[in-house]
């Protein structure tokens, strides 16, 4: 149990273009999912957290125009990078869990290695 | 906010050896301590973790350890297997839901 989806695994393109990534949790409702970039041989770091059918609130220095969060329904949340720069070019991994009795471990998706030409 | 150390950030031990990875954090209300494995080009797998109302926790080969006096805890894997090679991270966080705050890894070597 406790799998969550990332999608796409990987993406290549240019300059300027948006890319959208996709979590699912499948196989459980996540209340909360969270969004962490890595930079290569570095640690997670937090870029946002996204409550089901709230705004979601963003880390320090992370730009919400830059970087737009959707969590519209309790087993999905998306990212989108817009008008991705090279320097965007990151691995960009999203987890989920769930609040209330219980509260249950933070479970990562596979994440997304995005570059930017 | 919270503070996490992780040390080492390499370790190499012969198959067999056991393997220790230390945490400190800076955050008292932390209660909460995932440890995750993280192989190259995936994404971080939970291989154990601990709350604060225990001092030590055991899964097979793997135990953790919590002093939360001192707010430093550990990872303890025993009779490594070269599979066992990934880089290793702690994590704390006030709640198993909430946001958690990452050490900066370890990546530990099995050498057959």
């Amino acid at each position: 149990g406790a799998v969550v989806s990332q999608h796409p695994s990987r993406v290549i393109c240019k300059s300027g273009t948006s890319v959208k990534i996709e979590c699912r949790s499948l196989d459980f409702q996540a209340t909360t999912m969270f969004w962490y970039r890595q930079f290569p041989k570095q640690s997670l770091m937090l870029m946002a957290t996204s409550n089901e059918g709230s705004k979601a609130t963003y880390e320090q220095g992370v730009e919400k125009d830059k970087f737009l969060i959707n969590h519209a329904s309790l087993t999905l949340s998306t990212l989108t990078v817009t008008s991705a720069h090279p320097e965007d070019s990151s691995f960009y991994i999203c987890s989920a869990s769930t609040q209330g009795a219980g509260n249950q471990p933070q479970h990562f998706g596979d994440g997304t290695r995005l570059s930017i030409l | 906010g919270e503070n996490v150390e992780q040390h080492p950030s390499t370790l190499s031990v012969q198959e067999g050896d056991s393997a220790v990875i230390k945490c400190t954090y800076s955050d008292s209300a932390s209660n909460y301590f995932p440890w995750y494995k993280q192989e190259l080009g995936k994404g971080p797998q939970l291989i154990i973790d601990i709350r604060s109302n225990v001092g030590e926790k055991k899964d097979q080969r793997i135990a953790v350890t919590l002093n939360k006096t001192a707010k430093h805890f550990s990872l303890h894997i025993t009779e490594t297997q070269p599979e066992d090679s990934a880089v290793y991270f702690c994590a704390a966080s006030r709640s198993s839901a909430r946001q958690l705050t990452f050490g900066s890894g370890t990546q530990l070597t099995v050498l057959p």
